[in-house]
C-alpha cells in the first residue's frame, strides 16, 4: 500500500540554522512526491514537486529512490518558514491523481 | 481570477443535522476532491471525482456524500451518520494527469454543537 511518513510533528530551529524536514514514502512504482506548505490562516499550497527539480524559497528536496526519501532542505531558516509541511505522493493507479499525505511537520523557526 | 472557493468558512452544525460544504473551481480542472484535515492526522480523502457524474469513495468515506453534476462544483455533505464531523474540510482541484499539484481551497471549519 502507498504510504507517506512524515516522522516528525515538530521542528523547531533558530533563525539561520539549516532545516531538514523528513519524508519517507513506500510505494513500489514511479512516485511523483510533492512539498505542500500552509502558512498560518492561508491555504494549503503547494510548495515544490520532485519533477520539476526546482528550488523555491530556498528550499529543495531530492528524491532518492534507494532510501524511498524526499527530504525538504533550507540551509539558513528563516523566521517566515515557520508553518506546517506536508510532504504528499501521487502516481498510483487507477488514480495517478490522487495525493497521498504524510500527517505534517510544524516547523518553528525562533529569532 | 482563477481558483477554488469553499462556503462557508466557519459552519455550526446541530447533531443529527445534514449540512453541505460547497466548493467551486474556474480552473476548468476535470478532477475534484474532498479532505479532512485534523491535528496530527494530516490530510485524510473523503471522496474524488476524475469526471461530471461519476465520484469514488476515499479513505474515509463512511458518513459522507457528494454530488458531481458539474464540472465546476463538488458539494460534500456531512451526514448525521458521520460520528465525529468536527474537523477542518479542504477542497482540491487538479488536472487528471496529477502532474502539477493540486490546488486547494481556503477551507470550511465545521463544529458541531
Amino acid at each position: 500500500a502507498q504510504r507517506v511518513t512524515q516522522p516528525e510533528k515538530l521542528l523547531s530551529v533558530f533563525k539561520g540554522a539549516p532545516v531538514e524536514l523528513k519524508c519517507n514514502y513506500s510505494y513500489s512504482g514511479s512516485p511523483e512526491l510533492f512539498w505542500y506548505v500552509q502558512y498560518s490562516r492561508q491555504r494549503l499550497q503547494l510548495l515544490l514537486r520532485h519533477i520539476s527539480r526546482e528550488s523555491i524559497k530556498g528550499f529543495t528536496a531530492d528524491l532518492n529512490k534507494g532510501e524511498t526519501s524526499f527530504h525538504l532542505k533550507k540551509p539558513f531558516a528563516q523566521e517566515e518558514d515557520s508553518a506546517m509541511y506536508y510532504c504528499a505522493l501521487s502516481g498510483a493507479r487507477p488514480s495517478p491523481d490522487k495525493l497521498i499525505f504524510g500527517t505534517g511537520t510544524r516547523l518553528q523557526v525562533f529569532p | 481570477d482563477g481558483g477554488i472557493t469553499q462556503s462557508p468558512k466557519y459552519l455550526f452544525r446541530k447533531e443529527g443535522q445534514n449540512v453541505t460544504l460547497s466548493c467551486e473551481q474556474n480552473l476548468n480542472h476535470d478532477a475534484m476532491y474532498w479532505y479532512r484535515q485534523d491535528p496530527g492526522q494530516g490530510l485524510r480523502l473523503i471522496y474524488y471525482s476524475q469526471i461530471v457524474n461519476d465520484f469514488q469513495k476515499g479513505d474515509i468515506a463512511e458518513g459522507y456524500s457528494v454530488s458531481r453534476e458539474k464540472k465546476e462544483s463538488f458539494p460534500l455533505t456531512v451526514t448525521s451518520a458521520q460520528k465525529n464531523p468536527t474537523a477542518f474540510y479542504l477542497c482540491a482541484s487538479n488536472t487528471r494527469q496529477g502532474r502539477y499539484g493540486y490546488t486547494f481551497g481556503s477551507g470550511t471549519r465545521l463544529t458541531v454543537v
